[in-house]
C-alpha cells in the first residue's frame, strides 16, 4: 500500500498569518490516466471531513481561495495564506492513485 | 442539495452483524461510486470499501475481506454495508462517500453512524 506522509503532527498558527502542511507519498501519485489523483481534506471539530482540494491543486467549489495546493509527483503541499478561526480543524492528505486509497495521519491545525 | 444519511450503527458483540445504511438524495445517484470510509475514535482515516455507479465492480481493503460485503441498490437510491464476524478494531465512525469518478478523490461525505464493537 501506499504510504502517506504529512509533516507536522501540530500546527499552531497565529490568525491571519500563513499555515503550511506537507504530505509525502512512498510511491509517485501520477496515474496512467495523467492526473495525480492527491486530495486534500478539512475535518473541523466534531463535523464529517470536507474535500478541499483534489488532483493536487484544484480548489472544490465554495472553497476560499486563501487555500491552495500545490506539488507533484511524490511531494506535496496545502497553504492557508492567512489562518481564520473557522480553519481549526485536522487536515488530511489522500491518495486517489493506486488501491488501496490511502490516507495521511492528519495535521492538528489550531490557533496560537 | 447532495445528501448522504447513514444509519444503522449501534453497539454489537464481537462476532457479531451489523448492516449499515446509507440515503442519498440531491445527485443521480447511479452515476456516482461510492464508498465507506471509517474512523476510529481519536484516530485518523481509513477506505473501507469501494462501488462502482452500476454495482458491477467492488473494492475492499484487505482488513475486512471476506468479513464486509458493500452493495447498492439504485431504485432506492441506497448504499449498504454489511459486516460480519465484527472485531473491536472495527469500532469507529463508518461514513459514506461519493465520488464522481472511479473513487479517486471522494467528493461528499455524510455525517457518520458509529459502530460500537464490545
Amino acid at each position: 500500500d501506499v504510504v502517506m506522509t504529512q509533516s507536522p503532527l501540530s500546527l499552531p498558527v497565529t490568525l491571519g498569518q500563513p499555515a503550511s502542511i506537507s504530505c509525502r507519498s512512498s510511491q509517485s501519485l501520477v496515474h496512467s490516466d495523467g492526473n495525480t489523483w492527491l486530495s486534500w481534506f478539512q475535518q473541523r471539530p466534531g463535523q464529517s471531513p470536507r474535500r478541499l482540494i483534489y488532483k493536487a491543486s484544484t480548489r472544490d467549489s465554495g472553497v476560499p481561495d486563501r487555500f491552495s495546493g500545490s506539488g507533484s509527483g511524490t511531494d506535496f503541499t496545502l497553504k492557508i495564506s492567512r489562518v481564520e478561526a473557522e480553519d481549526v480543524g485536522v487536515y488530511y492528505c489522500m491518495q486517489g492513485t493506486h488501491w488501496p486509497l490511502t490516507f495521511g495521519g492528519g495535521t492538528k491545525v489550531e490557533i496560537k | 442539495d447532495v445528501q448522504l444519511v447513514e444509519s444503522g450503527g449501534g453497539l454489537v458483540q464481537p462476532g457479531g452483524s451489523l448492516r449499515l445504511s446509507c440515503a442519498a438524495s440531491g445527485f443521480i445517484f447511479s452515476r456516482y461510486a461510492m464508498a465507506w470510509v471509517r474512523q476510529a475514535p481519536g484516530k485518523g482515516l481509513e477506505w473501507v470499501s469501494g462501488i462502482s455507479g452500476s454495482g458491477g465492480n467492488t473494492y475492499c481493503v484487505d482488513s475486512v475481506k471476506g468479513r464486509f460485503t458493500i452493495s447498492r441498490d439504485n431504485s432506492k437510491n441506497m448504499l449498504y454495508l454489511q459486516m460480519n464476524s465484527l472485531r473491536a478494531e472495527d469500532t469507529a465512525t463508518y461514513y459514506c462517500v461519493g465520488d464522481y469518478g472511479d473513487l479517486e478523490a471522494l467528493d461528499f461525505w455524510g455525517q457518520g453512524t458509529m459502530v460500537t464493537v464490545s
